[in-house]
């Protein structure tokens, strides 16, 4: 999945700690997407940002902040995480033009105990 | 609002079955449609996508037709081998936004192909 990066790629966390996801990009594109998947659900959208410095809902926000303070790097906070939020999360971003669609990170598998 | 129905599987095939995987969307306008296939362990690839009215999709051998009247866009192969064992998860963008911004997602099929 060349070009979206994210990191970590697992982690465990105790109920209540915090944590922030972290994605980049080095297609220089302006649309960015965290999703989680969960068996059975598919991808849902959590958040999403259009360009840098904007940031708006997805379909299942609550629990979530985000913070795109530069065009390249789109991160995803948990500031008291609860066992709902075990899922794998997904950035992406959107590649418009020729190649018109979205690419995907290999993804975060987070538990939270 | 957009929603993309897909049938969930898990779909179980021996090797050179031909392969159909159903899917249907409600959506404002003409959306986009996207076939993405997710292999274990990996994030989600591009399959194939039509962007309009009776375009066809297609690669590595898969195909996808965009019927507008049947609200469909039904993936289809030939002869599947083992390598294609994965879960393939239909989407939609509206052309024209209508609400939030990204691919709204099917549920997602399990393909399983047997030697």
């Amino acid at each position: 999945n060349a070009g979206v990066t994210q990191t970590p790629k697992f982690q465990v966390l105790k109920t209540g700690q915090s944590m922030t996801l972290q994605c980049a990009q080095d297609m220089n594109h302006n649309s960015m997407y965290w999703y989680r998947q969960d068996p059975g659900m598919g991808l849902r959208l959590i958040y999403y940002s259009a360009s840098e410095g904007t940031t708006d809902k997805g379909e299942v926000p609550n629990g979530y902040n985000v913070s795109r303070l530069n065009k390249r790097e789109f991160s995803l906070r948990l500031e008291s995480a609860a066992p709902s939020q075990t899922s794998v999360y997904f950035c992406a971003i959107k590649i418009t033009g020729v190649g018109y669609g979205y690419t995907f990170g290999s993804g975060t598998r987070l538990t939270v105990v | 609002g957009n929603s993309v129905t897909q049938m969930e599987g898990p779909v179980t095939l021996s090797e050179e079955a031909f392969l159909t995987i159903n899917c249907t969307y409600t959506a404002t306008g003409y959306p986009s449609l996207f076939w993405y296939v997710q292999y274990p362990g990996e994030g989600l690839q591009l399959l194939l996508k039509a962007t309009k009215a009776d375009d066809k999709g297609s690669n590595k051998g898969f195909e996808a037709t965009y019927r507008k009247e049947t609200t469909s866009f039904h993936l289809e192969k030939g002869s599947v081998q083992v390598s294609d064992s994965a879960v393939y998860f239909c989407a939609l963008i509206p052309r024209s936004g209508g609400g939030a911004d990204g691919l709204t997602f099917g549920k997602g099929t399990h393909l399983i192909i047997q030697p």
